[in-house]
């Protein structure tokens, strides 16, 4: 059972490079979330896909961009990375969109970037 | 207001049971209170959500206060493993589904 897989596991960008973060599930899930976290500080939500075709932005979507692939793929775009970008970042499913369900998130195990 | 309110910190000697608090005192009925918990470099999993009652499953047991104002996750034998971040989340049925920093919980051998 993947789950949730997130690539690539670690990345190193240069300010103002562009990067792509992938994230897959196996599970049927009909949302799609990507959240950040920083140093010692909980989870913020950036952008989610309630289903299929759709996306809406989050907490913090600024300097973002997401697309839903397929129901299976849900990436996250960095066009110009800055340092503030600097987290790990966390792509997860429910089976349900959260605003009808409390559907469980499953999550991967993340990405760490690190923007110099 | 979805906050809810955890200690930072906990400690536990191992096989012993821990109790987690959980402050939500703004609760209105229909919300469900979720654990997840955070192991090192892992992203987050879930544990144990309620809404009234109380439930166990085979992780952990969720005690829901009557007034719904509180809850404690209790983890009943504490083992090495559980060493993680527990965070207690109110379920409003919003897409933003809020991970305060959470309680980090210490096993001691």
């Amino acid at each position: 059972n993947a789950g949730v897989t997130q690539t690539p596991k670690f990345q190193v960008l240069k300010t103002g490079q562009s990067m792509t973060l992938q994230c897959a599930q196996d599970m049927n899930h009909n949302s799609m979330y990507w959240y950040r976290q920083d140093p010692g500080m909980g989870l913020r939500l950036i952008y989610y896909s309630a289903s299929e075709g759709t996306t809406d932005k989050g907490e913090v979507p600024n300097g973002y961009n997401v697309s839903r692939l397929n129901k299976r793929e849900f990436s996250l775009r960095l066009e110009s990375a800055a340092p503030s970008q600097t987290s790990v970042y966390f792509c997860a499913s429910s089976e349900e969109p959260r605003s009808s369900y409390n559907s469980p998130l499953h999550f991967g195990n993340g990405t760490r970037l690190t923007v110099t | 207001d979805a906050k809810t309110t955890q200690p930072n910190s906990m400690e536990s000697n191992e096989e012993e049971p821990v109790h987690l608090p959980c402050n939500h005192s703004t609760i209105s009925g229909t919300d469900y209170i979720h654990w997840y918990r955070q192991l090192p470099s892992q992203g987050p999993e879930y544990v144990i959500h309620g809404l009234t009652s109380n439930v166990n499953n085979r992780m952990a047991s969720l005690a829901i206060a009557e007034d719904r104002k509180s809850s404690t996750l209790i983890l009943h034998r504490a083992t090495l493993r559980d060493a993680a971040v527990y965070y207690c989340i109110r379920d409003n049925y919003g897409q933003n589904f809020v991970f305060g920093p959470g309680t980090r919980l210490s096993v001691l051998p």
